[in-house]
């Protein structure tokens, strides 16, 4: 495709219940990121992907928050028993590979509400 | 720790005004800085990044290592300039964004 694709757009649910986000990255692209936006902060890095590699998830939040990558495409991130603070926008970027000297290219993101 | 600072929530200019949006960082080593930019109704973007020493739609930032800043600025600011500034570190292929500011370029 063109750009990062995250579906879907908006969210919303119940405390307690469980969520799932999707990321399609571009294709090729080897590295795959997973951040949080609060309202009126920066974007809070979550987890990544780079091939076939162990997952980097030293951002997650706690251990209701989960994601799963099929080889170098989808990304889904899992957030189960959802509370009230999860409420976010949750964004998805790919670059292609890590590294600093490559710029990530960043999904319109998922806005999760939750009542 | 590693941190990145963005003291202003909004920076209001008028056009032609010169800019500067200011960045502050802490990090151990030698850092890659990054800022990015979100127009209204657009995707996050990387607008440059240090390491290039490029100058993008006349914005140019220099890392100054003394002051740990890498401030973002511009000489004669524009109508379309307007939007969310973020700049970001990146620590072990992740990137630590600041809280952004957002920049209003007033006609």
């Amino acid at each position: 495709g063109a750009g990062v694709s995250q579906s879907p757009s908006n969210k919303v649910t119940e405390k307690g219940k469980d969520v799932e986000l999707r990321c399609d990255p571009i294709s090729g692209h080897t590295a795959l990121y997973w951040y949080r936006q609060r309202l009126g902060q920066g974007l809070e890095f979550l987890i990544y992907f780079q091939g076939n590699s162990a997952p980097d998830k030293s951002g997650l939040p706690s251990d209701r928050f989960s994601a799963e990558r099929t080889g170098e495409s989808v990304s889904t991130l899992t957030i189960q028993r959802t509370q009230q603070e999860d409420s976010a926008v949750y964004l998805c970027a790919s670059s292609s590979r890590v590294g600093g000297d490559q710029p990530q290219h960043f999904g319109d993101g998922t806005r999760l509400s939750i009542l | 720790a590693q941190r990145v600072t963005q003291p202003e929530k909004l920076l209001s200019v008028f056009k032609g005004a010169p800019v500067e949006l200011k960045c502050n960082y802490s990090y151990s080593g030698s850092p890659e800085l990054f800022w990015y930019v979100q127009y209204s109704r657009q995707r996050l973007q990387l607008l440059l990044r240090h390491i290039s020493r490029e100058s993008i739609k006349g914005f140019t930032a220099d890392l100054n290592k003394g002051e740990t800043s890498f401030h973002l600025k511009k000489p004669f600011a524009q109508e379309e300039d307007s939007a969310m500034y973020y700049c970001a570190l990146d620590s072990s292929y992740k990137l630590i964004f600041g809280s952004g500011t957002r920049l209003l370029v007033r006609p």
